[in-house]
């Protein structure tokens, strides 16, 4: 089993319409927990982080974290066709350690 | 500033030959580290480093050596080239400072044949 799971999709969706993105996860030392937005052959960008458990949102982007689901989510308002990229979450553990498990990836479409 | 920047952008070897990618930042960060991404696998750690003369293996080490000589450099060395090395590299760094934000650099797609 891998330490973090996320669907690869890939995902389609009309514009405008609200994105659900997931990962879960098996290691309960995961303390900081980040998005990663992803365009065609470019490196990833950081787009959310959350520290523990708890929402944080940023324009039409909100992160959550359910530490005792071991399942964090990214939504998506207003998705719009700049939108459709992939999509990773990233996790790792407390201020001590340097390791960062990524997720797969989410493939999003959004269709004009 | 420019980042973090990474050369070549693409690179066709023979199995056997060896190569190395370079990586270097110019935001004086301390942690810098080496992924490698295939389909359906997502992003994987390779090597880090946490400050100049100290470096660390993360998931998939193994074929790689790392080096860190100065805080902007950061190069990864294929020592004899394998196809199963085939896949697009990234090199990223960051501060150290717990949760900082990683920056990613544009990738390296290395071809084995």
């Amino acid at each position: 089993q891998k330490e973090v799971e996320q669907d690869p999709g890939p995902l389609s969706v009309p514009e405008g319409a609200i994105v659900s993105l997931n990962c879960t996860y098996s290691n309960s030392a995961f303390q900081y927990f980040m998005w990663y937005r992803q365009y065609s052959r470019k490196g990833p960008e950081l787009l959310m982080y959350t520290y523990s458990s708890g929402n944080k949102e940023d324009g039409r982007f909100t992160a959550q974290v359910d530490k005792s689901s071991k399942y964090i989510s990214l939504f998506i308002r207003d998705s719009q066709p700049s939108d459709s990229a992939t999509y990773l979450c990233a996790m790792k553990g407390t201020s001590g350690t340097y390791k960062y498990i990524f997720g797969t990836g989410t493939r999003l479409k959004v269709l004009a | 500033n420019a980042g973090v920047t990474q050369t070549p952008k693409f690179q066709v070897l023979k199995t056997g030959q060896s190569m190395t990618l370079q990586c270097a930042q110019d935001m004086n960060h301390e942690y810098m580290s080496w992924y490698r991404q295939d389909p359906g696998m997502g992003l994987r750690l390779i090597h880090y480093s946490v400050g100049a003369g100290i470096t660390d293996q993360g998931e998939v080490p193994n074929g790689y050596n790392v080096s860190r000589s100065t805080t902007e450099d950061f190069p990864l060395r294929l020592l004899s080239a394998a196809p199963s090395q085939t896949s697009v590299y990234f090199c990223a760094s960051s501060l150290v400072q717990a949760g900082d934000t990683q920056y990613f650099g544009p990738g390296t797609r290395l071809t084995v044949l």
